[in-house]
């Protein structure tokens, strides 16, 4: 069965405090995997990962994927309250499909 | 947005009745999903389409119907809603770069 496990489940740290949001894999037929940022609405994406190695980044938010450990992590860097958020992770298997794991919540305290 | 509307945004029901939730695009894009989002379980999804009157499940589909006659809406219709039902449903498409957007969501309470 397909499964995407997201760590830890929950997060506070203060502002300026870097963060390290892990996502792990187990799904065939892998395509991509996604990250998604969700406030109190519908989840926003964040980045796209399809290749091994290679950082995707976007200001404080940098996102990497491990295709041979079947993981991805999520970093953002002077965290500021406006990062308190769910953090979601996604894997596109074939067929255009997604599978979501969990979330991590974070929490960013001034 | 990525050009997605999802109407009612917000529906109280009773057990037993109908219900259907629409969701519209604007850009034309082929594949379009339905998802529930509750507490414990994350996002899961029902339904998704890969063109005019392609559909096909998803993982929780039981209980839920969908039809696409035009490219930009898709409909989620709940034949006799359940309580079990109530929960946030998000509409969703993927770009021409294969990233997924998601539409605002409907909050839906079956009493």
């Amino acid at each position: 069965e397909d499964k995407v496990v997201q760590s830890p489940l929950s997060l506070v740290v203060h502002e300026g405090d870097t963060v390290t949001l892990n996502c792990s894999y187990e799904v065939t037929n892998f395509r991509s995997l996604l990250w998604y940022k969700q406030e109190k609405k519908a989840p926003t994406f964040l980045f796209m990962l399809t290749s091994s190695g290679i950082e995707k980044k976007s200001g404080r938010l940098s996102s990497i994927l491990d295709k041979k450990e079947l993981f991805s992590i999520l970093n953002i860097t002077a965290t500021q309250t406006g990062d308190s958020a769910i953090y979601l992770c996604a894997v596109e298997y074939a067929g255009n499909m997604l599978t979501f794991g969990g979330g991590t919540r974070l929490m960013v305290k001034p | 947005d990525a050009g997605i509307t999802q109407s009612p945004r917000h529906k109280v029901t009773e057990t037993g009745t109908p219900v259907t939730l629409r969701c519209h695009q604007t850009e034309n894009h082929r594949y379009m999903y339905w998802y529930r989002q509750d507490p414990g379980h994350g996002l899961r999804l029902i339904h998704y389409s890969y063109g005019v009157k392609d559909t096909d499940k998803g993982e929780v589909s039981d209980g839920y119907s969908v039809s696409r006659s035009k490219t930009e809406d898709f409909l989620l219709t709940l034949e006799s809603a359940t309580s079990s039902q109530t929960s946030v449903y998000f509409c969703a498409i993927n770009d021409r770069e294969n990233e997924q957007f998601f539409g605002p969501g409907t909050r839906l309470t079956v009493l």
